[in-house]
């Protein structure tokens, strides 16, 4: 399986602050057929299911604010919060759809400072 | 509305059985694959395996193979997870979510369904 190891585990950021949250996996998840990186990020509040923010790295899901972009490619990915807001309080996960298992990162979670 | 409805908490001993489920709208439910999402409490997601509800095709993680059965109904538009004989450490929450093809990111969630495995 590949492992997805994300990092930090946790961090706080000022409101309007920039967040970053970086997510490694053990083998490269770019799809050759395609030349796309097969990597999503998710957004899980309290009480709810994950989310849907970015796919192929870099492409917003429908709805998604444009405060949140994704970078990366290979083995290295980056989710950015450009200008904190409050209600991005929670819980974030990278996840590679590469292969299967699909499987996820450990979780980074996201406070204000 | 795409919407994925799951079924409601359960609360089971060890060695029982169990079924739940994951009704879809909004789509058409036999054209994407479903997949389930395991939560254990405070920890990572996981992710059991997928069905493609038109042909019922499986793939299933080798975490999980031999222990979770998956099926679905295209006349109900439901999906379903079973279990043929619970344990402690199946006690966590479990989600189905949408997929367009195997190899893609999970766009719709349901709910989650919270199973607690308990004697």
């Amino acid at each position: 399986d590949i492992v997805m190891t994300q990092s930090p585990d946790s961090l706080a950021v000022s409101l309007g602050e920039r967040a970053t949250i970086n997510c490694k996996s053990s083998q490269s998840v770019l799809f050759k057929s395609n030349n796309k990186n097969s990597l999503a990020w998710y957004q899980q509040k309290p009480g709810q299911p994950p989310k849907l923010l970015i796919f192929w790295a870099s492409i917003r899901d429908s709805g998604v604010p444009d405060r949140f972009s994704g970078s990366g490619s290979g083995t290295d990915f980056t989710l950015t919060i450009s200008s904190l807001q409050a209600e991005d309080v929670a819980l974030y996960y990278c996840q590679q759809y590469y292969t299967t298992p699909a499987t996820f990162g450990q979780g980074t979670r996201l406070d204000i400072k | 509305e795409v919407q994925l409805v799951q079924s409601g908490a359960e609360v089971k001993k060890p060695g029982e059985s169990l079924k739940i489920s994951c009704k879809g709208s909004g789509y058409s439910f036999s054209s994407y694959w479903i997949a389930w999402v395991r939560q254990m409490p405070g920890k990572d997601l996981e992710w059991l395996g997928i069905i493609f509800p038109r042909d019922s095709e499986t793939r299933y993680s080798p975490s999980f193979q031999g222990r979770v059965t998956f099926s679905a109904d295209k006349s109900t538009n439901t999906a379903y997870l079973q279990w043929r004989s619970l344990k402690a450490s199946d006690t966590a929450i479990y989600y189905c979510a949408r997929l367009t093809v195997v190899r893609a990111p999970l766009d719709y969630w349901g709910q989650g369904t919270l199973v607690t495995v308990s004697s």
